[in-house]
C-alpha cells in the first residue's frame, strides 16, 4: 500500500504569509494526487487536482506542484478563511490514502 | 443539488456489530463510485472503502479489511457499511462520498458517530 507523509503536521502563520505543506508518497503515483481543506464541521474541499492544476473557483493564491513521490501545496498570501486543516489524497492505486492533515493556525 | 444523509451510529461493545447506511438524493447514484471515509476525533480523515456504481468491484483500506463490507441497493439509492468485529480504534466519525470524477470527491453526508467502548 502507498504510505503519504504530510509535514508539518501544524503551523502557525500570520495573515499575508507564504505557507508551503509537503506530501511525500512511498512509491511513484505520477500526478495522481489531490489536496483537500478541511474546516470545523465541514466537510473536505478539494483545491487541487492532478497535482498542480487548480479546482474551478478555488481562489488563485492556492497552488499545487510535484509528481512521482513529492508534492506541494502552497498559499501564496494567506487569508482569514484559510486557517484550517489540509489533506493530500492519493488516487493512484487503491486503497488510496490521505496524508496525515497539516492544521493551519493564526499567529 | 445532491444530498447524502448516513445513519446506524452508535455506542456499541468491543466485538460487536454495526450496519451505517448512508441514502443518496439529487442525482443518479447507481452512476457513480461510492466511497466511506472516516474520522477519529481529533484525528485526521481516513479513506476506508469503495464500491464501484454497479457494486462490482469493492477496494478496502488494510485496517477494516476483512472485518467491513461495503455494499450498495441501487435500485433504493443506499449505501451501506456492515462493520464486523468492532474495535475501540474505529471509534470515528464515518463519512460516504461520491467520487465525480477521479479522485474527486464532491458530496459528502454529515457524517455519523460510532463509538465503540466496553
Amino acid at each position: 500500500d502507498i504510505q503519504m507523509t504530510q509535514s508539518p503536521s501544524s503551523l502557525s502563520a500570520s495573515v499575508g504569509d507564504r505557507v508551503t505543506i509537503t506530501c511525500r508518497a512511498s512509491q511513484g503515483i505520477r500526478n495522481d494526487l489531490g489536496w483537500y481543506q478541511q474546516k470545523p464541521g465541514k466537510a473536505p474541499k478539494r483545491l487541487i487536482y492532478a497535482a498542480s492544476s487548480l479546482q474551478s473557483g478555488v481562489p488563485s493564491r492556492f497552488s499545487g506542484s510535484g509528481s512521482g513521490t513529492e508534492f506541494t501545496l502552497t498559499i501564496s498570501s494567506l487569508q482569514p478563511e484559510d486557517f484550517a486543516t489540509y489533506y493530500c489524497l492519493q488516487h493512484y492505486d487503491y486503497p488510496w490514502t490521505f496524508g496525515q492533515g497539516t492544521k493551519v493556525e493564526i499567529k | 443539488q445532491g444530498q447524502l444523509v448516513e445513519s446506524g451510529g452508535g455506542v456499541v461493545h468491543p466485538g460487536r456489530s454495526l450496519r451505517l447506511s448512508c441514502v443518496a438524493s439529487g442525482f443518479s447514484f447507481s452512476s457513480y463510485g461510492m466511497y466511506w471515509v472516516r474520522q477519529a476525533p481529533g484525528k485526521g480523515l481516513e479513506w476506508l472503502a469503495v464500491i464501484w456504481y454497479d457494486g462490482n468491484k469493492k477496494y478496502y483500506a488494510d485496517s477494516v479489511k476483512g472485518r467491513f463490507t461495503v455494499s450498495r441497493d441501487n435500485s433504493n439509492n443506499t449505501l451501506y457499511l456492515q462493520m464486523n468485529s468492532l474495535r475501540a480504534e474505529d471509534t470515528a466519525v464515518y463519512y460516504c462520498t461520491r467520487e465525480i470524477q477521479h479522485g474527486y470527491f464532491d458530496y459528502w453526508g454529515q457524517g455519523t458517530l460510532v463509538t465503540v467502548s466496553s
